[in-house]
């Protein structure tokens, strides 16, 4: 099971570009990268998944380097409403993987 | 996307009673689901992994005769807190395997008293 280990906490203001790195060193080869998003008292949400280079959807960028031993979710231009927690993991394609959480980062937007 | 949900969104039940907490995969069916339990401020830890028509795997030291788990269906998925205590309120969050995927629930917040 690989490992995550991101930032604890992040601060940032409206408008700016966030980046939090997170690193898993043991990923496997079979392994792909997803982001989630946790506001208090909500499940988990998907924001994106990469394997490797860049990702893009429509309100992230994953950026993954090529050892694909760390990883980069990159959240354009930030609100107050992006507060949360960001919780990297990674796992195989198939649903049947177990996922162990890590601390996640918890971002906090000023206004 | 694939929705998932739970059922009861909130709970409060005495110290001593039990209480089920039902995942429920609305548009695809899931031959695994796992339940995960938040404390406030921490991490998502996973408890168990529940697989349609055999029994759960527990991870370590969660005790599964407090909580059962219950799979009957491609579409179900129930949890069942026994003998709830004060230490036992937590938030409780399932997840739904299409083999692809991971969907996850709203969450269950249980208040024992």
């Amino acid at each position: 099971l690989a490992k995550t280990t991101q930032p604890i906490s992040m601060d940032s203001y409206e408008g700016q570009e966030v980046n939090i790195t997170c690193s898993h060193n043991n990923i496997a080869t079979n392994d792909y990268i997803t982001w989630y998003q946790q506001f208090p008292s909500q499940g988990p949400r998907f924001i994106i998944q990469g394997y490797k280079t860049k990702v893009t959807n429509e309100v992230a960028s994953l950026f993954i380097p090529a050892d694909r031993k760390s990883s980069t979710l990159s959240l354009p231009r930030v609100s107050l409403s992006d507060t949360a927690v960001y919780y990297c993991l990674v796992g195989d394609m198939g649903g049947t993987y177990k996922y162990i959480f890590g601390t996640g980062t918890r971002l906090k937007v000023l206004a | 996307g694939a929705v998932v949900s739970q059922h009861p969104s909130w709970v409060i039940c005495k110290s001593g009673t039990s209480v089920k907490i039902e995942c429920r995969s609305l548009d695809f069916q899931a031959t695994t689901m796992f339940w995960y339990r938040q404390f406030p401020k921490q991490s998502l830890m996973l408890m168990a992994t529940s697989n349609e028509g055999s029994k759960a795997t527990y991870e370590q030291g969660v005790e599964k005769d407090k909580f059962l788990i219950n799979h009957a269906s491609l579409t179900l998925s129930t949890l069942t807190v026994t003998s709830a205590h004060p230490e036992d309120s937590s938030f409780y969050i399932c997840s739904a395997s299409d083999n692809y995927e991971q969907y996850f629930g709203p969450g269950t917040r249980l208040t024992v008293t």
